[in-house]
């Protein structure tokens, strides 16, 4: 069966450090990947999405992926955290074939020390 | 703002009783989706609707339904409601092509004592 894993329930790290999520998934072909992000009693905001082509994608608020089809590995990346990056940070897995159910992780929290 | 309207925000029911959930989806997309989010089961998809038709079923319990109007707005009916059905529930909206980007509403959260 499809799935999503984000091995980190937590991660911590000081403004200004770089951010490194890890999201792997289980999948036959090359899905659609995204990484979304939830701030406290808000919903879900799309950060990026990679569908193919450049492995290396750009988004929102200075974040980026990789796709890494040889790891099955879609972790999204930040050079230098900000306070209001604390959120916590979802990734999803589309199916590309047949009916397009979304699959999420189980999320990632992300407190940033000042 | 999402564009992506849901109501109510809050909801407290009882067991056994049954509710109903309101999506707005932003202007000019096609599609809705429905989300439960809960500590134990995270984020779970349970069904879609494209212009009014049921498109994909994920994890939707048979107390659950759904339906997309002609205006195609979006409502989750859930009945014989349990404990365990308290949970925040999202909407999102989608347009005509399945590489759109999904906007997710600010949920309803449904508390059943």
């Amino acid at each position: 069966a499809q799935s999503v894993t984000q091995p980190d329930i937590h991660i911590t790290v000081s403004e200004g450090a770089s951010l490194e999520l890890r999201c792997n998934y289980s999948y036959g072909a090359t899905p659609y990947l995204f990484w979304y992000v939830q701030s406290p009693g808000q919903g879900l905001q799309l950060l990026l999405k990679y569908f193919s082509g450049d492995t290396l994608v750009q988004g929102i608020k200075g974040f980026e992926a990789e796709f890494k089809r040889s790891q099955s590995s879609f972790n999204l990346r930040k050079p230098s955290v900000h306070w209001s990056d604390a959120a916590e940070y979802f990734c999803a897995v589309v199916h590309t074939s047949g009916t397009y159910k979304y699959i999420f992780g189980t999320g990632t929290r992300l407190k940033v020390l000042a | 703002d999402s564009g992506v309207t849901q109501t109510p925000k809050h909801l407290i029911t009882a067991t056994g009783q049954r509710v109903t959930l309101r999506c707005s989806p932003r202007s000019g997309d096609l599609s809705v989706y429905w989300y439960q989010q809960s500590l134990d089961q995270g984020l779970q998809f349970l069904i879609q609707y494209y212009n009014g038709e049921e498109r994909a079923k994920g994890n939707i319990l048979e107390r659950f339904s759904a339906q997309q109007f002609p205006d195609l707005h979006s409502e989750l009916n859930l009945s014989s409601l349990e404990l365990g059905d308290s949970a925040l529930y999202f909407c999102a909206s989608q347009g005509a092509l399945s590489t759109d980007t999904q906007y997710f509403g600010p949920g309803t959260r449904l508390t059943v004592l």
